[in-house]
């Protein structure tokens, strides 16, 4: 258990709908990194925060928005769903001064 | 930009056998080096890691060198069991706010 908690555990939806994925860091972790794991584009940064503040970006769709809140927990939102964005969707945190990620569990997300 | 490329597999070996995945990436600066490994239904769990040129990372009988003069980590371990099949992530990083970079990932199957 790497002490990362993703939420839920796997959506089915249908295209042009939004999802929101959920993710808790470990206790302590102020970074937060978002990845997509697809059959043909294998594993993807998408974004990371820090405490609350964007701090970069990878290969996010403009559909695509996160946030992390107060409590250091952190939303990725999908939306105009389409079929190519079924996948895994991972988040991942950092403790300060540390370069190891550790990641959740994930969300496996089918759009239909 | 920074990438990593590693053997697809699905790698098949017999139970006991002598593994070697290979690994090499292309990266601006001095990045650190990773092995993830992934088992069925499961997210990624770090396996070991080296920060800097000629450390070597183990953990669980598997070993990798960092080795800047060849730009590889290769990873290895000596006799291999039917617990180890899984799919194998070399990741790099490079430093920074960006996420980790992943290599396709390599499928090991072990047979009894």
């Amino acid at each position: 258990d790497s002490g990362v908690t993703q939420t839920p555990k796997h959506l089915i939806t249908a295209t042009g709908q939004r999802v929101t994925l959920r993710c808790s860091p470990r206790s302590g972790d102020l970074s937060v990194y978002w990845y997509q794991q697809s059959l043909d584009q294998g594993l993807q940064f998408l974004i990371q925060y820090y405490n609350g503040e964007e701090r970069a970006k990878g290969n996010i769709l403009e559909r695509f928005s996160a946030q992390q809140f107060p409590d250091l927990h952190s939303e990725l939102n999908l939306s105009s769903l389409e079929l190519g964005d079924s996948a895994l969707y991972f988040c991942a945190s950092r403790a300060r001064d540390q370069e190891t990620q550790y990641f959740g569990p994930g969300t496996r997300l089918l759009v239909l | 930009g920074d990438s990593v490329t590693q053997m697809e597999g699905p790698v098949t070996l017999s139970e006991e056998a002598f593994l070697t995945i290979n690994c090499t990436y292309t990266a601006t600066g001095y990045p650190s080096l990773f092995w993830y490994v992934q088992y069925p239904g499961e997210g990624l769990q770090l396996l070991l890691k080296a920060t800097k040129a000629d450390d070597k990372g183990s953990n669980k009988g598997f070993e990798a060198t960092y080795r800047k003069e060849t730009t590889s980590f290769h990873l290895e371990k000596g006799s291999v069991q039917v617990s180890d099949s899984a799919v194998y992530f070399c990741a790099l990083s490079g430093g920074g706010a960006d996420g980790l970079t992943f290599g396709k990932g390599t499928h090991l199957i072990i047979q009894p």
